[in-house]
């Protein structure tokens, strides 16, 4: 069955570095997002792309985050400059179709500490 | 404001006591509800989508409801390895694609 990959599993960085987390969608999907859980919070979403731009952004998707699709098969998430709290779950996740209700896979997740 | 309210935070069943989880929603207007499982430390594995009041969908223990202002997962017969969290989480026409989660209701079912 496809599944969403998602690389590191776990990634350790110093404030104020920069990471770059990476995913491999299902490969017949057109919709892409990026989700973080903070520690024993809510799954947040925090951007969707599709047709190779940004769908829609939360607010927590400010400046110092960015999404690319470098080629046709690996969807990143840049964090310019990483703080304490950007350390979280992040989860990739892709759906299939441009619907109006169309079910998000989600990945495994990159645990990003940031110390 | 799009909210998702999940009762209760924790539940502690036997094997083979059948409960219910609640998923209370307020959004303008709702594109569709979905149910996931997640265990500790991996993400969420998609169960149900439901998409108007009076749908229902099942699969093997599980049984998930909608109603115009919240949705109900009902556990029958559960076992051990049924145990994890379960997130439910809602799209609603005015926020695109995104999806808004509940907190989660952690399941713990022991035998």
């Amino acid at each position: 069955e496809p599944e969403v990959t998602q690389t590191p599993s776990h990634q350790v960085t110093q404030m104020g570095q920069e990471v770059i987390l990476r995913c491999v969608p299902i490969s017949n999907h057109l919709y892409f997002y990026w989700y973080r859980q903070i520690l024993g919070q809510k799954v947040e979403f925090l951007v969707s792309f599709y047709n190779n731009e940004i769908s829609e952004k939360s607010e927590i998707f400010d400046d110092q985050f960015s999404v690319e699709r470098p080629d046709g098969s690996n969807f990143t998430l840049k964090i310019r400059s990483t703080k304490l709290e950007d350390s979280a779950m992040y989860f990739c996740a892709s759906s299939a179709l441009l619907a109006n209700t169309d079910t998000q896979y989600f990945g495994p997740g990159t645990r990003l500490t940031v110390l | 404001e799009d909210q998702v309210t999940q009762s209760p935070e924790a539940l502690r069943l036997q094997e083979g006591e059948s409960s219910s989880l609640n998923c209370s929603y307020t959004v303008s207007g709702l594109r569709g509800l979905f149910w996931y499982r997640q265990d500790p430390g991996k993400g969420p594995e998609f169960l149900f989508t439901l998409y108007s009041a009076g749908e229902e969908k099942e699969k093997e223990r599980l049984k998930a409801t909608l109603t115009k202002k919240e949705s109900f997962l009902h556990i029958t017969a559960p076992k051990p390895e049924d145990s994890a969290t379960y997130l439910c989480a809602v799209q609603a026409f005015q926020a695109g694609t995104a999806l808004i989660f509940g907190k989660g209701t952690t399941l713990s079912v022991s035998s």
